[in-house]
């Protein structure tokens, strides 16, 4: 089944303790990305990554990291969470076509990662 | 600068009522416009998107939404809606560079 897969999908955790919650997909997607979803605001872009080694910011990225090792992983560093990180986060990934095809560009989400830092 | 807005954040109707979700967007070029649901405790479905072409799209679950340039919106329409249809719903452009930018979403509750 094509599908990305967020772990752990529930954390709780105190602030300055370093996590990483990792997303995986299966579709052999080139371009993968974080959001975290607040009330209210509705989803916003952590990071994104073009494919393997290209990596770059969204809307907010202050206080997280990304990498991009392998096509089909995009794990997301917390060094130091804070309660201001207390979110619900979700990995997506998709095709990058040449222009915007059927396919291309449309975003498959993970079931996400509810996280809270005390 | 990119933003997308959902006017309503709450919108209850009854089951097989119609029923019409507000999108509009502020885009400097043509955007490509999409519609994600996301049901309690699960990740986002894409419900329809537009790229070009034809303003009026059709997507899963009976759903369809138009395009109107003029008036900056992506309307999303039911004309009858289910039970199963309660959930949030989420309104997005996306661009060229791979950036998306989402609504604050509309909660959908259906009455009996």
């Amino acid at each position: 089944e094509a599908q990305v897969t967020q772990n752990p999908r529930y954390l709780i955790t105190v602030t300055g303790k370093k996590l990483t919650v990792t997303c995986s997909q299966n579709m052999n997607h080139e371009y993968m990305s974080w959001y975290r979803q607040d009330p209210g605001l509705g989803l916003r872009q952590i990071y994104y990554s073009m494919n393997v080694e290209v990596t770059d910011k969204g809307d907010v990225p202050e206080g997280y990291k990304v990498s991009r090792k392998e096509k089909r992983n995009f794990p997301l560093i917390l060094e130091s969470p804070s309660p201001n990180q207390t979110s619900l986060y979700f990995c997506a990934s998709s095709h990058r076509g040449g222009g915007l095809s059927s396919g291309a560009n449309v975003l498959t989400f993970g079931a996400g990662s509810r996280l809270t830092v005390l | 600068a990119q933003s997308v807005t959902q006017p309503d954040i709450h919108i209850t109707v009854s089951e097989g009522a119609s029923l019409e979700l507000r999108c509009n967007y502020s885009y400097g070029a043509t955007p490509y416009l999409f519609w994600y649901v996301q049901s309690p405790g699960q990740g986002l479905q894409l419900l329809l998107k537009y790229f070009s072409g034809d303003t009026l799209v059709q997507g899963i679950k009976g759903f369809e939404a138009e395009f109107k340039r003029s008036q900056s919106s992506f309307n999303l329409r039911k004309p009858s809606v289910h039970w199963s249809d309660a959930a949030e719903y989420f309104c997005a452009v996306g661009d060229n560079f791979n950036k998306f930018y989402f609504g604050s979403g509309t909660k959908l509750n259906v009455k009996p």
